[in-house]
Protein backbone atom coordinates (compact mmCIF):
# COMPACT_ATOMS: atom_id res chain seq x y z
CA UNK A 1 0.00 0.00 0.00
CA UNK A 2 1.11 3.62 -1.00
CA UNK A 3 2.30 5.77 2.21
CA UNK A 4 1.26 8.88 2.81
CA UNK A 5 2.71 11.08 -0.20
CA UNK A 6 3.89 14.86 0.36
CA UNK A 7 5.80 16.88 -2.10
CA UNK A 8 8.24 18.48 -2.70
CA UNK A 9 10.99 17.05 -0.62
CA UNK A 10 12.72 20.03 -0.40
CA UNK A 11 11.21 23.77 -0.83
CA UNK A 12 13.75 26.91 -0.99
CA UNK A 13 11.91 29.90 -2.01
CA UNK A 14 13.18 33.86 -1.00
CA UNK A 15 11.13 35.78 1.66
CA UNK A 16 7.53 37.21 0.68
CA UNK A 17 7.07 34.28 -2.09
CA UNK A 18 3.96 31.96 -1.20
CA UNK A 19 4.84 28.16 -0.97
CA UNK A 20 2.32 25.77 -1.66
CA UNK A 21 3.19 21.94 0.27
CA UNK A 22 0.65 19.38 -0.81
CA UNK A 23 -0.25 15.74 0.54
CA UNK A 24 -2.04 12.96 -0.69
CA UNK A 25 -3.07 10.39 2.60
CA UNK A 26 -3.40 7.04 2.82
CA UNK A 27 -6.82 5.67 0.90
CA UNK A 28 -9.41 5.23 3.14
CA UNK A 29 -8.21 7.58 5.83
CA UNK A 30 -10.55 10.04 7.31
CA UNK A 31 -8.25 12.44 9.24
CA UNK A 32 -5.24 14.07 8.07
CA UNK A 33 -2.78 16.27 9.78
CA UNK A 34 -0.24 18.82 9.31
CA UNK A 35 2.67 19.27 11.24
CA UNK A 36 5.58 21.42 11.67
CA UNK A 37 8.65 20.41 13.23
CA UNK A 38 11.87 22.82 14.10
CA UNK A 39 14.46 21.88 16.47
CA UNK A 40 13.25 25.07 18.97
CA UNK A 41 9.81 23.87 19.00
CA UNK A 42 9.93 19.97 18.21
CA UNK A 43 6.58 18.83 16.42
CA UNK A 44 3.92 20.79 16.44
CA UNK A 45 0.42 20.39 15.17
CA UNK A 46 -0.92 23.08 12.71
CA UNK A 47 -4.26 21.85 11.55
CA UNK A 48 -6.05 18.42 11.18
CA UNK A 49 -9.28 17.33 9.19
CA UNK A 50 -12.01 14.81 9.47
CA UNK A 51 -13.75 13.53 6.44
CA UNK A 52 -12.39 16.89 4.67
CA UNK A 53 -13.56 19.34 7.26
CA UNK A 54 -10.82 21.18 9.56
CA UNK A 55 -11.63 20.46 13.28
CA UNK A 56 -8.55 21.68 14.69
CA UNK A 57 -6.78 24.86 13.49
CA UNK A 58 -5.57 26.50 16.59
CA UNK A 59 -1.74 25.76 16.01
CA UNK A 60 -1.79 27.64 12.99
CA UNK A 61 0.53 30.27 13.48
CA UNK A 62 -0.54 33.07 11.68
CA UNK A 63 -3.19 34.44 9.31
CA UNK A 64 -0.18 34.13 6.86
CA UNK A 65 -1.20 30.37 7.01
CA UNK A 66 -3.76 28.05 5.37
CA UNK A 67 -4.82 24.84 4.81
CA UNK A 68 -7.94 23.39 2.55
CA UNK A 69 -9.01 19.73 1.93
CA UNK A 70 -10.86 20.02 -1.49
CA UNK A 71 -11.23 16.14 -1.30
CA UNK A 72 -10.70 12.66 0.32
CA UNK A 73 -7.68 12.57 -1.54
CA UNK A 74 -5.72 15.94 -1.12
CA UNK A 75 -4.47 18.44 0.86
CA UNK A 76 -2.58 21.67 0.63
CA UNK A 77 -0.97 24.12 3.46
CA UNK A 78 0.09 27.61 1.85
CA UNK A 79 1.84 30.12 3.64
CA UNK A 80 1.70 33.32 1.75
CA UNK A 81 3.81 35.47 2.46
CA UNK A 82 6.59 33.37 3.82
CA UNK A 83 9.04 34.69 6.27
CA UNK A 84 12.84 33.19 7.37
CA UNK A 85 10.87 31.64 10.60
CA UNK A 86 8.51 29.53 8.77
CA UNK A 87 11.84 27.26 7.68
CA UNK A 88 10.84 24.02 8.91
CA UNK A 89 10.02 20.82 8.15
CA UNK A 90 6.45 20.28 7.79
CA UNK A 91 4.58 16.42 7.58
CA UNK A 92 1.61 15.20 6.84
CA UNK A 93 -0.11 12.92 8.72
CA UNK A 94 -3.28 9.83 8.27
CA UNK A 95 -5.25 8.25 9.82
CA UNK A 96 -8.41 5.90 9.93
CA UNK A 97 -9.40 7.66 13.10
CA UNK A 98 -10.68 5.07 15.51
CA UNK A 99 -8.70 6.32 18.30
CA UNK A 100 -5.41 4.72 19.55
CA UNK A 101 -6.16 1.61 17.58
CA UNK A 102 -5.08 3.23 14.51
CA UNK A 103 -2.18 5.80 14.99
CA UNK A 104 -0.92 8.32 12.93
CA UNK A 105 0.87 7.42 9.43
CA UNK A 106 3.11 10.06 8.71
CA UNK A 107 4.62 11.36 4.99
CA UNK A 108 8.17 11.61 4.29
CA UNK A 109 7.68 15.64 5.17
CA UNK A 110 8.78 18.88 2.77
CA UNK A 111 11.95 20.32 3.83
CA UNK A 112 11.08 24.27 3.52
CA UNK A 113 14.17 26.89 3.57
CA UNK A 114 13.51 30.54 3.27
CA UNK A 115 16.15 32.85 2.34
CA UNK B 1 -3.14 21.06 29.04
CA UNK B 2 -1.45 17.98 28.45
CA UNK B 3 2.49 17.91 28.10
CA UNK B 4 5.48 15.38 27.06
CA UNK B 5 8.56 15.24 28.65
CA UNK B 6 11.54 13.83 27.70
CA UNK B 7 14.76 14.85 30.06
CA UNK B 8 17.33 12.84 27.86
CA UNK B 9 17.99 15.11 25.13
CA UNK B 10 20.52 13.02 23.37
CA UNK B 11 21.87 8.99 24.86
CA UNK B 12 24.40 6.82 23.39
CA UNK B 13 25.00 2.84 23.83
CA UNK B 14 27.30 0.43 22.09
CA UNK B 15 25.86 -2.00 19.56
CA UNK B 16 24.30 -5.12 21.17
CA UNK B 17 23.75 -3.26 24.47
CA UNK B 18 20.43 -2.28 25.97
CA UNK B 19 19.16 1.79 26.39
CA UNK B 20 16.04 3.12 27.83
CA UNK B 21 14.54 6.29 26.77
CA UNK B 22 12.49 7.85 29.38
CA UNK B 23 9.02 9.70 29.22
CA UNK B 24 7.13 11.33 31.19
CA UNK B 25 3.48 13.04 30.62
CA UNK B 26 0.88 14.99 32.48
CA UNK B 27 -2.52 14.42 32.00
CA UNK B 28 -6.20 14.04 34.15
CA UNK B 29 -7.68 11.61 32.47
CA UNK B 30 -7.81 8.05 32.95
CA UNK B 31 -8.52 6.97 29.17
CA UNK B 32 -5.45 7.70 27.14
CA UNK B 33 -2.58 5.99 24.55
CA UNK B 34 1.17 6.60 24.57
CA UNK B 35 3.27 6.20 21.56
CA UNK B 36 6.99 5.62 20.76
CA UNK B 37 7.89 6.89 17.25
CA UNK B 38 11.57 6.85 15.68
CA UNK B 39 12.81 9.41 13.29
CA UNK B 40 16.07 8.29 11.79
CA UNK B 41 17.94 10.60 9.30
CA UNK B 42 15.45 9.98 6.52
CA UNK B 43 13.26 12.14 7.82
CA UNK B 44 10.59 9.62 8.00
CA UNK B 45 8.38 9.08 11.65
CA UNK B 46 7.54 5.56 12.11
CA UNK B 47 5.60 4.09 14.78
CA UNK B 48 7.61 1.99 17.10
CA UNK B 49 5.35 0.56 20.00
CA UNK B 50 2.09 1.70 21.18
CA UNK B 51 0.38 1.77 24.32
CA UNK B 52 -3.16 1.74 25.47
CA UNK B 53 -3.28 3.33 29.16
CA UNK B 54 -6.55 0.66 30.32
CA UNK B 55 -3.85 -2.64 29.96
CA UNK B 56 -1.52 -2.84 32.79
CA UNK B 57 0.50 -5.62 30.16
CA UNK B 58 3.47 -3.63 29.00
CA UNK B 59 3.77 -3.57 24.83
CA UNK B 60 6.19 -5.38 23.27
CA UNK B 61 7.39 -5.30 19.62
CA UNK B 62 10.54 -7.98 18.59
CA UNK B 63 13.32 -6.05 20.59
CA UNK B 64 11.46 -2.60 21.92
CA UNK B 65 9.40 -2.74 25.23
CA UNK B 66 7.91 -0.01 27.47
CA UNK B 67 7.94 0.52 30.80
CA UNK B 68 4.29 2.06 31.90
CA UNK B 69 4.22 3.08 34.87
CA UNK B 70 0.64 4.76 35.10
CA UNK B 71 0.33 6.13 38.57
CA UNK B 72 3.93 7.73 37.72
CA UNK B 73 3.22 8.65 34.49
CA UNK B 74 5.98 7.18 33.14
CA UNK B 75 6.30 5.35 30.14
CA UNK B 76 10.09 4.64 28.87
CA UNK B 77 11.14 3.07 25.83
CA UNK B 78 13.58 -0.04 26.54
CA UNK B 79 15.70 -1.07 23.43
CA UNK B 80 17.43 -4.55 23.71
CA UNK B 81 20.26 -6.25 21.66
CA UNK B 82 20.42 -2.32 19.98
CA UNK B 83 21.38 -2.01 16.00
CA UNK B 84 22.83 0.55 14.43
CA UNK B 85 19.87 1.09 12.61
CA UNK B 86 18.26 2.17 15.81
CA UNK B 87 20.43 5.71 15.74
CA UNK B 88 17.75 7.91 15.19
CA UNK B 89 15.41 10.39 17.21
CA UNK B 90 12.94 8.98 19.30
CA UNK B 91 9.59 10.76 20.47
CA UNK B 92 7.10 10.21 23.03
CA UNK B 93 3.47 11.15 22.07
CA UNK B 94 0.06 10.97 23.67
CA UNK B 95 -3.55 10.96 22.78
CA UNK B 96 -6.49 11.10 24.64
CA UNK B 97 -9.23 11.24 22.45
CA UNK B 98 -11.75 13.11 24.40
CA UNK B 99 -14.31 14.74 23.01
CA UNK B 100 -13.56 13.02 19.93
CA UNK B 101 -10.09 14.78 19.38
CA UNK B 102 -7.34 13.16 17.40
CA UNK B 103 -4.26 15.35 18.71
CA UNK B 104 -1.22 13.90 18.96
CA UNK B 105 1.16 15.61 21.63
CA UNK B 106 5.09 14.93 21.29
CA UNK B 107 7.67 15.07 23.26
CA UNK B 108 10.77 16.98 22.28
CA UNK B 109 12.83 13.65 21.53
CA UNK B 110 16.06 12.22 22.59
CA UNK B 111 18.68 11.41 20.25
CA UNK B 112 20.16 8.33 20.05
CA UNK B 113 23.46 7.27 18.56
CA UNK B 114 24.33 3.14 18.34
CA UNK B 115 27.85 2.89 18.52
CA UNK B 116 30.05 0.09 16.84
Amino acid sequence: DAGVIQSPRHEVTEMGQEVTLRCKPISGHDYLFWYRQTMMRGLELLIYFNNNVPIDDSGMPEDRFSAKMPNASFSTLKIQPSEPRDSAVYFCASSPGEYGNQPQHFGDGTRLSIL
Amino acid sequence: AQTVTQSQPEMSVQEAETVTLSCTYDTSENNYYLFWYKQPPSRQMILVIRQEAYKQQNATENRFSVNFQKAAKSFSLKISDSQLGDTAMYFCAFADYQGGSEKLVFGKGTKLTVNP
